[in-house]
């Protein structure tokens, strides 16, 4: 069975500050996608990354930077000098898999609170 | 990019109506859509998963009667909400996924979501 772990419920930062977000998955596919997705408070699900089982390279992309380990099944999200706009909830998502009959398992999501 | 709506947004209704929410896909054909459902400060929860042209595959516990999932075509599912109670009342969210050319795609969008009040 597929899993996502977000174990932070909530987090509060002051503006300007770095913050990680953390994200373990469990999953018994050799091949698989994690996502993270940003839910700010109007609802709507904004896609920030895909990445696949087979490319570990880290990302960065602006702000934002990802770190992805399989040794450690973990896949974090990092915002540098946060601002005010990025208070919304964070989901890490995992997908069983590729193909038609694959699915997304959605962490219990993060709640990033940017102080000004 | 890839484009899906919701509609409507938000829907109030009385306890033992039934109410239907669209999604469409706008720039894409999506063989494939996905129902979601959130409830407050919640992760989202697959409610079921709707093929173009069959039955959809609804996930373990919910009662395929009571949310009925037709996707009629490429760029429309809809979820009717039968029988409605205030326990109904959530956030539901679809999402569509653009067709993959081989095993290395797949991308999922999601919908605006719409917000379902039952007094």
């Amino acid at each position: 069975a597929q899993k996502v772990t977000q174990a932070q419920t909530e987090i509060s930062v002051v503006e300007k500050e770095d913050v990680t977000l953390d994200c373990v998955y469990e999953t018994r596919d050799t091949t698989y996608y994690l996502f993270w997705y940003k839910q700010p408070p109007s609802g709507e699900l904004v896609f920030l990354i895909r990445r696949n089982s087979f490319d570990e390279q880290n990302e960065i992309s602006g702000r934002y930077s990802w770190n992805f380990q399989k040794s450690t099944s973990s896949f974090n999200f990092t915002i540098t000098a946060s601002q005010v706009v990025d208070s919304a909830v964070y989901f890490c998502a995992l997908s069983d898999g590729v193909g038609a009959n694959s699915k997304l398992t959605f962490g219990k999501g993060i709640t990033l609170s940017v102080r000004p | 990019g890839a484009v899906v709506s919701q509609h409507p947004s938000r829907v109030i209704c009385k306890s033992g109506t039934s109410v239907k929410i669209e999604c469409r896909s706008l720039d894409f054909q999506a063989t494939t859509m996905f129902w979601y459902r959130q409830f407050p400060k919640k992760s989202l929860m697959l409610m079921a998963t709707s093929n173009e042209g069959s039955k959809a595959t609804y996930e373990q516990g919910v009662e395929k009667d009571k949310f009925l999932i037709n996707h009629a075509s490429l760029t429309l599912s809809t979820l009717t909400v039968t029988s409605a109670h205030p326990e109904d009342s959530s956030f539901y969210i679809c999402s569509a996924r653009v067709p993959g050319r081989g095993t290395a795609s797949y991308e999922q969008y999601f919908g605006p979501g719409t917000r379902l009040t039952v007094t």
